[in-house]
């Protein structure tokens, strides 16, 4: 049972450049979710999804995009790289709201330079 | 506006010395309280989930206990392997809100 698995696990793009992270899960989560977590600060949510089809911005959605057309896979785009955008981005899952456990998956590292 | 906040930010302990992590935390409508441990380079990890005040869990050397504006993560007669950062989360209705985490050492 794999849980939360995210690709790639390291990224380095130049400014501008753009990119999709992707995370799929084999829990059968409605819930999916796109955090970042930055130095000093607590994991920040950046979407969310709450079933196939559906998606909805969180705390800071600015520069990234998302998309779910199948229940097991959101993915994350990124169209246009700046360097704020350096960050440890990290995806979950929970079975059927918000306020309740989820998984985390390994996290991919991505350095904009 | 909710807000999770956690002390020590850093916290090292020789082998077999207990103590505790404190999380306060304001929200409306609290739905759950969530402890995470993180290891580096890892994503976290699920620990436990408080509901209401009085409310107490344990797993192992870790038990977390809830009051209606602070959670404790008292570690018990830590060993080297508890050494990881420890996060705090509020649920609320629409949102969680995570805190910055204490990293914890023990030092054989």
């Amino acid at each position: 049972n794999a849980g939360v698995t995210q690709t790639p696990k390291f990224r380095v793009l130049k400014t501008g450049q753009s990119m999709t992270l992707l995370c799929a899960q084999d829990m059968n989560h409605e819930y999916m979710y796109w955090y970042r977590q930055d130095p000093g600060m607590g994991l920040r949510l950046i979407h969310y999804s709450v079933g196939e089809g559906t998606t909805a911005k969180g705390e800071v959605p600015d520069g990234y995009n998302v998309s779910r057309l199948k229940k097991q896979n959101f993915l994350l785009g990124l169209e246009s790289a700046a360097p704020s955008q350096t960050s440890v981005y990290f995806c979950a899952s929970s079975q059927n709201r918000i306020s309740t456990e989820a998984f985390f998956g390994q996290g991919t590292r991505l350095t904009v330079v | 506006e909710d807000q999770v906040t956690q002390s020590p930010e850093a916290l090292r302990l020789q082998e077999g010395e207990s103590s505790s992590l404190n999380c306060s935390y304001t929200v409306s409508g609290l739905r759950g309280l969530f402890w995470y441990r993180q290891d580096p380079g890892k994503g976290p990890e699920f620990l436990f989930t408080l509901y209401s005040a009085g409310e107490e869990k344990e797993k192992e050397r870790l038990k977390a206990t809830l009051t209606k504006k602070e959670s404790f993560l008292h570690i018990t007669a830590p060993k080297p392997e508890d050494s990881a950062t420890y996060l705090c989360a509020s649920g609320g209705y629409q949102k969680v809100t995570f805190g910055t985490g204490t990293k914890l050492q023990v030092i054989p």
